[in-house]
């Protein structure tokens, strides 16, 4: 059964802090997305990773960057985070790139930013 | 572009009745259409999906789902509702030669006694 796993369930930051979320699949897929949950908006994708190294920017990149060094980890990085970046952040993997592959998710990070 | 339409954002209903839970998509071509459900804490479960063929789907924990081009529509149901299904329901919408999904704003179901 495929696992993905997010290093942290709730995570509070300081505005202006350099964030890192992390994110582990373990079924050597090839993609992996980071999405933003908000209520009302449902699932809004920040980027996606086809690869190790790279990555394609999704919906909502401003203000986040991703890093994927190697192909089961990958990290959102909030440069300096502000408090409209609090919400919940969901990582996803898949086989392939074409969206017949379904998408598994991890449980989610609660980020709140003071 | 695609884009996925849940008009209901709340729903409750009584355990043992029946539900049933709007999708309309908007894609120019027969998409890749999934239904998923998050409880309480969790990440996204996959229920159920439709790539083409037979328009009626089976999905996991007794869902099924109706694809119905001519209204755009991918309809959840269920004939009887456990209190277990109390969560939030997103349906979603892909090309068919992409990655990128398209999600609606969600569904929360509330299961009452």
């Amino acid at each position: 059964d495929v696992k993905v796993t997010q290093s942290s369930r709730y995570l509070v930051k300081r505005t202006g802090e350099k964030v890192f979320l992390e994110c582990v699949q373990d079924m050597d897929h090839e993609n992996m997305f980071w999405y933003r949950q908000d209520p009302g908006l449902g699932l809004r994708l920040i980027y996606f990773s086809y690869d190790v190294k790279m990555k394609e920017k999704g919906d909502i990149p401003e203000g986040y960057s991703v890093s994927r060094e190697k192909k089961e980890r990958f990290s959102l990085i909030l440069e300096s985070a502000s408090t409209n970046q609090t919400s919940m952040y969901l990582c996803a993997s898949s086989w392939t790139r074409n969206s017949n592959q379904p998408q598994h998710f991890g449980d989610g990070t609660r980020l709140s930013i003071l | 572009a695609q884009s996925v339409t849940q008009p209901d954002i709340h729903i409750t209903v009584s355990e043992g009745a029946s539900l049933e839970l709007r999708c309309n998509y908007s894609y120019g071509a027969t998409p890749y259409l999934f239904w998923y459900v998050q409880s309480p804490g969790q990440g996204l479960q996959l229920l159920l999906k439709y790539f083409s063929g037979d328009t009626l789907v089976q999905g996991i924990k007794g869902f099924e789902a109706e694809f119905k081009r001519s209204q755009s529509s991918f309809n959840l149901r269920k004939p009887s509702v456990h209190w277990s299904d109390a969560a939030e329901y997103f349906c979603a919408v892909g090309p068919n030669n992409d990655y990128k999904l398209s999600f609606g704003a969600g569904t929360t179901v509330t299961v009452r006694a």
